[in-house]
């Protein structure tokens, strides 16, 4: 069965650190990968997509990128985070049909 | 750009009462509706979806109605007990893909015993 590993569950972080949230697929091939933000009251918003290896679409302009160097692992990261990155932070799969969701991390900048 | 309204953003029923949610959606490829139920400091799971050749959709407590011609569907849940509450979301694939999904806003189920 297929399975999705997200971590850290939370991280608490500076004003201007990097990031770096992974997230790691089991039991499928070549799934479509996302990374979404969830902030309160604002359901659940897509950053990046991924088709396949190397292939990262962004949604919406920020201070946020994404990377997939194998088929099953997605990355999201930042150089330097702003406060308002904090947030709870889904990484999902798909295989053309449904969405399975990682636990999520929730983000704080402080 | 495409987008899913969802209503109401909170919704409070006593144990054994029926709940409804409902999303209007505006990208007319849409084809693909599933609903998500998020518990709290969780990821949100499947609990149901529709496709756009099914106008009605029905799993024990659970049934989900799609009105194409309007681009709206709505969640019923039926006979609600306490283990209901959580936030559920509706989301409609985008442009006819599947994979790509826009989420409502959620709706906050509390089921008071």
């Amino acid at each position: 069965s297929q399975t999705i590993h997200q971590w850290p569950a939370t991280l608490v972080q500076p004003v201007g650190s990097p990031l770096s949230l992974e997230c790691t697929v089991e039991g499928t091939s070549n799934p479509n990968l996302y990374w979404y933000r969830q902030a309160a009251g604002r359901g659940l918003q897509l950053l990046f997509y991924s088709v396949g290896i190397g292939q990262i679409s962004s949604e919406v302009p920020q201070n946020l990128s994404a990377s997939r160097p194998q088929d099953r692992q997605f990355i999201l990261s930042s150089k330097k985070l702003l406060l308002s990155d904090s947030g709870f932070y889904l990484c999902a799969w798909s295989d053309g049909g449904e969405a399975f969701f990682g636990q999520g991390t929730r983000l704080t900048v402080v | 750009g495409e987008n899913v309204e969802q209503h109401p953003s909170t919704l409070s029923v006593q144990e054994g009462d029926s709940a409804v949610i409902k999303c209007t959606y505006s990208d007319s490829a849409s084809n693909y509706f599933p609903w998500y139920k998020q518990e709290l400091g969780k990821g949100p799971q499947l609990i149901i979806d529709i496709r756009s050749n099914v106008g009605e959709k029905k799993d024990q407590r659970i049934a989900v109605t799609l009105n194409k011609t309007a681009k709206h569907f709505s969640l019923h849940i039926t006979e609600t007990q306490p283990e209901d509450s959580a936030v559920y979301f509706c989301a409609a694939s985008i442009g006819g893909s599947q994979g790509n999904l826009i989420f409502g806003k959620g709706t906050k189920l509390s089921v008071k015993p």
